[in-house]
């Protein structure tokens, strides 16, 4: 069974782009989940999908948006980039939602903003 | 609000030794779940151990298993029989609804 597919894995930007990010999960899995990971923030929750519908979103600013499609790929975008933003951004699929079963993660897209 | 609190940033042990690392939440909800994640240099994250709350009996996945304590809100993750392998950050994590929130992190190494 294949894993979580996350693309591109290394990204470079300049400030004020914007960027998309997509993840594939796990066939069978409905839901994905995305996570911003710094060294001084450490793990955040940017938002989750189930059935193309987001259920929850994290404390970021509306810049960062995201979607799934009927086949639950999901893509992240990031419009007005800033230094800030670099990261790795963390894909995480599960069969279920609700934060019960166990979530699977991508390698992640390491985007570096210049 | 939930919070996650990994107590120590680093720590090293001797390979073949046992080690324990540490962990305390904090919550009002009464039926969640608890996640031990390792995450080697290759940055992709493993699921090493899954704890219900509502489960009195401690969670063990071969040479990794918990400690619980659901009224202390503590939850440590105790190796043994430490393996160069298992060298790596590791997160404690707490899940509810439809997110996870994870700790800072715990780098873990191994001695040879």
């Amino acid at each position: 069974k294949a894993g979580v597919t996350q693309t591109p894995r290394y990204l470079i930007k300049t400030r004020g782009q914007q960027v998309t990010l997509s993840c594939s999960p796990i066939s069978g899995h409905r839901s994905v989940s995305w996570y911003q990971q710094t060294p001084g923030q450490g793990l955040q929750f940017l938002f989750e999908y189930f059935s193309e519908t987001q259920r929850n979103k994290g404390n970021f600013p509306g810049r960062f948006s995201g979607r799934q499609f009927s086949n639950s790929r999901s893509e992240m975008n990031v419009s007005t980039l800033e230094l800030g933003d670099s990261a790795l951004y963390l894909c995480a699929s599960s069969y279920r939602t609700g934060g019960t079963g166990e979530a699977f993660f991508g390698q992640g897209t390491r985007l570096t903003v210049v | 609000a939930q919070t996650v609190t990994q107590s120590q940033p680093e720590m090293s042990v001797q390979e073949a030794e046992t080690v324990t690392l540490s962990c305390t939440y904090d919550t009002s909800e009464s039926d969640y779940y608890l996640f031990w994640y390792k995450q080697p240099p290759s940055r992709q994250m493993i699921l090493v151990i899954r704890q219900e709350a509502y489960k009195q009996q401690n969670a063990t996945e071969n040479r990794f298993s918990v400690n619980f304590q659901k009224a202390a809100k503590s939850f440590s993750l105790k190796i043994s029989d430490s393996q160069l392998g298992d060298a790596a950050m590791y997160f404690c994590a707490y899940s509810l609804d439809d997110k996870i929130i994870f700790g800072k992190g715990t780098r873990l190494h191994i001695l040879p």
